[in-house]
């Protein structure tokens, strides 16, 4: 199956501080997906992203389609102490349009 | 009640136990999945449900069995596990062929 590699793999900021994620694959996705998951629950979407170049926002989150329709990233600006948690890239295998490839998650820390 | 729920939400189990996990969805969506979440790993799809009909699985071991009697209610009964399937399951709904997934908290799963 597709694999989605996702960088870093952990970050350690403080509160204020931008933050910037990225999701690469070896393959060509037609969507992408964010996903954030809390301590202790289920990962709730962000932000879906439909088409190529597609730059789309979500409060102080940005997330942009890469023109390679390979790659998308994912931007926190003056990141709060609630974005603590697991960010996930997600998207379809091409065989299965319901079937989600997941990224491995970037752990973010935010120290106040 | 709303979205995706999930229960137990903590469950510990001896190998030779016989346990359920039960998952519902609120939303009107007509497909259902469980994804196992280990430590650093990506999320594994176990098996699908559209209209209540199994259209995947994914190479999961027999001890774990789901049952979908509905379109809103998904289950996963397990028997005979070992260690190393302890970990937190995820149950999730969709409309069929939509790629965007609404996930429940988890059931975390010890099994000693």
């Amino acid at each position: 199956g597709q694999q989605l590699n996702q960088s870093p793999q952990s970050m350690f900021i403080q509160e204020g501080e931008d933050v910037s994620m990225n999701c690469t694959s070896s393959s060509i996705f037609n969507t992408w997906l964010w996903y954030k998951q809390d301590p202790g629950e289920g990962p709730v979407l962000l932000i879906a992203l439909y088409k190529a170049g597609e730059l789309t926002s979500n409060g102080r989150l940005t997330a942009q389609f890469g023109i390679t329709r390979k790659d998308s990233f994912l931007n926190i600006s003056a990141s709060i102490p609630s974005d603590v948690g697991i960010y996930f890239c997600a998207g379809p295998e091409e065989t299965s349009g319901s079937r989600l490839t997941f990224g491995e998650g970037t752990q973010l820390t935010v120290n106040p | 009640e709303t979205g995706v729920t999930q229960t137990p939400r903590h469950l510990v189990m001896g190998m030779t136990n016989k346990k359920s996990l039960k998952c519902e969805q609120h939303l009107g969506h007509n497909a259902m999945y469980w994804y196992k979440q280990s430590a650093k790993k990506p999320l594994e799809l176990m098996f699908v449900y559209n209209f209540k009909e199994q259209t995947e699985n994914n190479s999961v071991p027999s001890r774990f069995s789901p049952e979908c009697p509905n379109s809103s209610h998904l289950f996963l009964h397990l028997h005979t596990l070992q260690p190393e399937d302890s970990a937190l399951y995820l149950c999730a709904s969709s409309q069929a062929g939509a790629n965007v997934l609404t996930f429940g908290a988890g059931s975390r799963l010890t099994v000693l």
